[in-house]
């Protein structure tokens, strides 16, 4: 079973902190992909990574960066939290070069206060 | 970018009947996945299915890609199917691997 852990539930950060979400998967994607999910707006992509040390802009990138040093884990950083950021965010992987099954992780609840 | 529209937004069904929900897209796909977000927020992958007709149990889905829609039945529905329904599409073929998600299909089953 593909199985992707997210490091944390539930988070609680005060403005302007520097925010690490990390997310990890176990079955050698090469795809990794960061949501965040607001109620009325759906599921929306901010980035993903298609290899070791790559990475591209999905739909609102705006306020976040991300790190893939290894191809098991991408880290989304929010380099100073806002509480527009005040979100659920779902990490997701992907096999390979093409339409392939995505698999999400359990999503992690962050409140920016 | 490729719109996805679910119907209907909210559905409320007595334990044992059964349903059909509806997802449209604008464009070619060739990636189209449905998923169930449990009350913890997890999405789970029902089905992979970008065209032809599938079935896991009490559910089913098919995809006419030719006309751009996708439909699950969930037959003799239970509580534990309430919860709200994702589809998501994707075209690789534009270079890209991401899905676009439809807004949802939120299920309540009442005992």
């Amino acid at each position: 079973d593909v199985k992707v852990t997210q490091s944390s539930r539930y988070l609680v950060k005060r403005t302007g902190e520097k925010v690490f979400l990390e997310c990890v998967q176990d079955m050698d994607h090469e795809n990794m992909f960061w949501y965040r999910q607001d109620p009325g707006l759906g599921l929306r992509l901010i980035y993903f990574s298609y290899d070791v040390k790559m990475k591209e802009k999905g739909d609102i990138p705006e306020g976040y960066s991300v790190s893939r040093e290894k191809k098991e884990r991408f880290s989304l950083i929010l380099e100073s939290a806002s509480t527009n950021q005040t979100s659920m965010y779902l990490c997701a992987s992907s096999f390979g070069q093409g339409p392939y099954e995505q698999y999400f992780g359990p999503g992690t609840r962050l409140t920016v206060t | 970018g490729i719109q996805v529209e679910q119907s209907p937004p909210d559905l409320i069904l007595q334990e044992g009947a059964n349903s059909t929900l509806r997802c449209n897209f604008s464009d070619s796909v060739n990636n189209l996945q449905w998923f169930h977000q449990n009350p913890w927020g997890q999405l789970i992958n029902l089905f992979y299915i970008p065209s032809g007709t599938k079935q896991n149990g009490r559910l089913s889905a098919t995809t006419v890609a030719t006309e751009r829609y996708s439909l699950l039945y969930i037959s003799s529905s239970q509580t534990t199917d309430s919860g709200v329904y994702f589809c998501a599409v994707g075209n690789s073929g534009a270079g890209s691997y991401q899905l676009t998600f439809g807004k949802g299909t939120k299920l309540s089953v009442i005992p």
